[in-house]
């Protein structure tokens, strides 16, 4: 079984800023993925980062990079340089198995102009 | 190349009723999973089919059924509908070999 648990339920930060949207988690399995994803208002989920947990090295995409510490079981999503259309739901998830993805209740990222 | 779609895009249905959502996964991708998301929370995982078979099954009651077709394109059955099953039915494919999965655009069903 896994848990899953984003503790900020908004974040606001203004154009061209960093945020560091949260995520601790919690699992019995040895090899698992970590992943944040992306919902806009139009509800499709967009995936944003993913992390092997057998990899000691943060995964980086363009603007959006994680914060892994394994032995603390959190997955932090840093966004730099800020736009908006960063705007959305952002969930953080856990799984790879046959059990499907474990997904937090999501942070709501707003982008103040 | 498309990506995974869902049909139909909202459905309304009565209590009592059955419903059938249908997906079709990304060209390539031999695994589909569907997903309920109800208003304000995180998806929940139900199924998992790879190659035309269960693979995983989350905590769902037995009115949730799946199959997966031939083409692995699939369908998500849900009997006896509740008010409760009101949600977003998500559906993902994903690649043999890969953990990533990519969602549809998820069917909105409502039970009145």
């Amino acid at each position: 079984a896994q848990t899953v648990t984003q503790s900020q339920p908004e974040m606001s930060v203004q154009e061209a800023e960093t945020v560091t949207l949260s995520c601790t988690y919690d699992t019995s399995e040895s090899d698992y993925y970590l992943f944040w994803y992306k919902q806009p208002p139009s509800r499709q989920m967009i995936l944003v980062i993913r992390q092997e947990a057998y990899k000691q090295q943060n995964a980086t995409e363009n603007r959006f990079s994680v914060n892994f510490q394994k032995a603390a079981k959190s997955f932090s999503l840093k966004i730099s340089d800020s736009q908006l259309g960063d705007a959305a739901m952002y969930f953080c998830a856990c799984g790879g198995g046959a059990d499907g993805l474990t997904f937090g209740k999501g942070t709501h990222l707003i982008i103040q102009p | 190349d498309a990506g995974v779609t869902q049909s139909p895009t909202h459905l309304i249905k009565t209590r009592g009723q059955q419903v059938t959502l249908r997906c079709s996964p990304i060209s390539g991708h031999k695994s589909v999973s569907w997903y309920q998301q109800v208003l304000g929370q995180g998806p929940q995982f139900i199924f998992q089919y790879y190659e035309k078979e269960e693979r995983g099954r989350g905590n769902f009651p037995d009115r949730f059924s799946a199959r997966q077709f031939p083409n692995y394109s699939s369908e998500l059955n849900v009997n006896a509908l509740l008010l409760g099953d009101s949600a977003l039915y998500l559906c993902a494919s994903r690649h043999s070999g890969k953990n990533e999965q990519y969602f549809g655009p998820g069917t909105r069903l409502t039970v009145t």
